[in-house]
């Protein structure tokens, strides 16, 4: 398997921007969460999809913010307009549910 | 969400020595989970901790659940340079909603 795919392993835009961030998760995951990973805050949950269901999107900082899972192969996050307060790295991870989770490599994000 | 309080932040010990860091609960715990990210890395699944005064080895890394489920802590045997890393504990929201709530964890470093 080869783990959690995310893509691009970087990215950077100008503010005002569309961006779109995308995640493979393991096969027969029936889990997926998107984090952000600042050295301020730390690792933030942004959204929880169960079943390609969104769960918990209480973390989404605001409506510029979006995500989706439309089959259980693939999930987008998408920030528009971006801003240079979103900069950060961004991990998408899947799971059995109550197992650990794994995390792909991220997404760093740079907006100037 | 409710908050796990990691403990030390920062940790920086010669190679052969031991480490330990801590994860404190104002609140019961239904588990605790442990994961550990390289510098330049994603964080990778370690272990999970259910039980009450659990107690699981893996080599040199010792995982403790206390007796009243608020508290955990994981140490290292005789630490080597590649131990280095941050360790975060996260606990589970429980109930249907499987979400992880991350500490800020220790970031460890090992002198050769």
């Amino acid at each position: 398997d080869a783990g959690v795919i995310q893509s691009p392993r970087h990215e950077v835009t100008e503010m005002g921007q569309e961006v779109t961030l995308r995640c493979k998760p393991i096969s027969g995951h029936n889990s997926l969460f998107w984090y952000r990973q600042t050295m301020m805050r730390g690792l933030e949950l942004l959204i929880y999809f169960n079943n390609n269901v969104p769960i918990d999107d209480s973390g989404m900082p605001e409506d510029r913010f979006s995500a989706k899972m439309p089959n259980a192969s693939f999930s987008t996050l998408k920030i528009q307009p971006s801003e240079p307060r979103d900069s950060a790295v961004y991990f998408c991870a899947s799971s059995l549910t109550d197992h650990g989770y794994t995390f792909g490599s991220g997404t760093r994000l740079t907006v100037v | 969400g409710q908050q796990v309080m990691q403990i030390p932040q920062y940790q920086h010990v010669q190679e052969g020595e031991d480490f330990t860091t801590y994860c404190n609960s104002s609140t019961t715990l239904s588990n605790i989970q442990w994961y550990k990210q390289r510098p330049g890395g994603h964080p990778v699944f370690l272990i999970q901790l259910v039980k009450s005064g659990e107690v699981k080895k893996q080599k040199r890394l010792t995982f403790q659940f206390g007796e009243a489920k608020k508290n955990s802590s994981l140490h290292i045997t005789a630490t080597q340079t590649t131990d280095v890393g941050t360790y975060f504990c996260a606990r589970n929201s429980g109930g249907s909603n499987y979400k992880l709530t991350f500490g800020k964890g220790t970031l460890l470093t090992v002198n050769p």
